[in-house]
């Protein structure tokens, strides 16, 4: 039983394709995220979103936009990709302001 | 600099040894985090706490309010520790967001 997935776990695509990264948690959690690891392995907020609000990390280029259908899903959505974007996001979901749980990552790679 | 230092950033340690990583913050905090990332990429959280002292098998966190400053001790080391460890703080203000650590990549040999 996954309690946050993420598809797919890796993804190669070309500069200027526009790609989707899903992700479902089944904890009931209030609130999900994502979050970018650079190559150096520096995590960053992406997005908060919980069923009411919506919060963007002012540095996330509007290439990137969140969508969720329901509270348990929370695809990441992207535009026109750059090589700059490839990188290792992570999905994770939270009740409230409890503990963390993450996705297994998707590794991003753009050629 | 960053909102969150921690230290060491690399750390080898024989098996049985006792492990201490640190983490400071510099602003005001809601909750601090400690998570786990094994090579193969996967987070795991380790702690969350806003106070005191928390235990959990042979790990132990703790941290300091006053002195902005967090410990995550690892008691007879074992190999399978072996993992990159996070520190990340929710800041006043920011909501549920984490904010991170660079991260302190543990080694721990046979």
């Amino acid at each position: 039983d996954t309690a946050v997935s993420q598809t797919p776990k890796y993804l190669v695509t070309q500069m200027g394709n526009d790609k989707s990264i899903k992700c479902e948690q089944n904890l009931g959690h209030d609130t999900m995220y994502w979050y970018k690891q650079d190559s150096k392995k520096f995590l960053k907020i992406m997005f908060s979103y919980n069923n009411k609000e919506l919060i963007i990390n002012e540095t996330v280029p509007n290439r990137f936009s969140p969508k969720s259908p329901d509270k348990a899903h929370l695809n990441l959505h992207i535009n026109s990709l750059e090589l700059g974007d490839s990188a290792v996001y992570f999905c994770a979901s939270s009740q409230g302001q409890g503990a963390y749980t993450f996705g297994s990552g998707t590794r991003l790679t753009v050629v | 600099k960053n909102e969150v230092e921690q230290s060491p950033q690399n750390l080898t340690a024989q098996e049985g040894e006792f492990i201490t990583i640190n983490c400071s913050y510099s602003v005001g905090i809601s909750a601090l985090h400690w998570l786990q990332q094994h090579p193969g990429g996967g987070i795991v959280s380790l702690f969350m706490l806003s106070s005191g002292k928390k235990k959990h098998g042979r790990l132990i966190a703790t941290i300091n309010i006053q002195e902005k400053h967090s410990s995550l001790h690892i008691t007879a080391s074992h190999p399978r520790d072996s993992a990159v460890y996070i520190c990340a703080v929710n800041l006043h203000g920011a909501g549920n967001m984490l904010t991170f650590g660079g991260g302190t990549r543990l080694m721990v040999k046979p």
